[in-house]
């Protein structure tokens, strides 16, 4: 069974900085690509950035601005989320979610549970 | 830009419901996905491809479209159904964008 363990959210002050990270099981993690998908309070689902199986692509939301860093560890099965400059508008769950292909387009077929960040 | 219609909808058990994903440009390949988010949940995928039920989901689930227009039509409808639907593209053009979900009410 596939399964996203999401960890670091906090709550944390305007302009500061937070690091997400995702653990995952029950597939060969090396073989797809993986991205972060959040959701703020009573708001819609908004893709935020995407990694590529070897880590050698990465896409970022525009809204990014640079802020954030998406990077994974092969080795260790985990996906990182590294946040600064965090504003308000940066609240929200963070969802670490599972493509269906290495580095191509595809769907998410699979999320964690999320974890909660709290800009204020 | 994925436009989702209507915000909300509303029926009662053993209706059918038929919600409506609409893209700015024509979505290369139907590479469109739905998922459900029920209250307090994480989404689950039910649909990709436009029309492909994911193992498990049930057949009153069915999507289909192309182009530009899409749509989840949901048959013989149950209190379970009630959740928040999402499409997203997810075509060669990033960001892979998601519509801004239709609530669905079973009452």
């Amino acid at each position: 069974e596939v399964q996203l363990a999401e960890s670091g959210g906090a709550l944390v002050q305007p302009g500061g900085s937070l690091r997400l990270s995702c653990v995952a099981s029950g597939f060969k993690f090396s073989d797809y690509a993986m991205s972060w998908v959040r959701q703020g309070p009573g708001r819609g689902l908004e893709w935020v950035s995407v990694i590529s199986w070897n880590g050698g692509a990465k896409h970022y939301a525009a809204f990014v601005k640079g802020r954030f860093t998406i990077s994974r560890d092969n080795a260790m099965n985990s996906l990182e989320l590294q946040m600064h400059s965090l504003g308000p508008e940066d609240t929200g769950f963070y969802y670490c979610t599972k493509q269906t292909s290495a580095k191509g387009p595809g769907y998410i077929d699979a999320w964690g549970q999320g974890t909660k960040v709290t800009v204020s | 830009v994925l436009t989702q219609s209507p915000d909300t909808l509303s029926f009662a058990p053993g209706e059918r419901a038929t919600l409506s994903c609409r893209a700015s440009e024509t979505i290369l390949r139907s590479k469109l996905a739905w998922y459900q988010q029920r209250p307090g949940r994480a989404p689950r995928l039910l649909i990709y491809d436009a029309s492909k039920r994911v193992t498990g989901v049930p057949d009153r689930f069915s999507g289909d479209g192309s182009g530009a227009d899409f749509t989840l039509t949901i048959a013989r409808l149950e209190p379970e159904d009630s959740a928040v639907y999402y499409c997203q593209q997810y075509a060669d053009l990033l960001p892979h964008s998601f519509g801004q979900g239709t609530k669905l009410e079973i009452k």
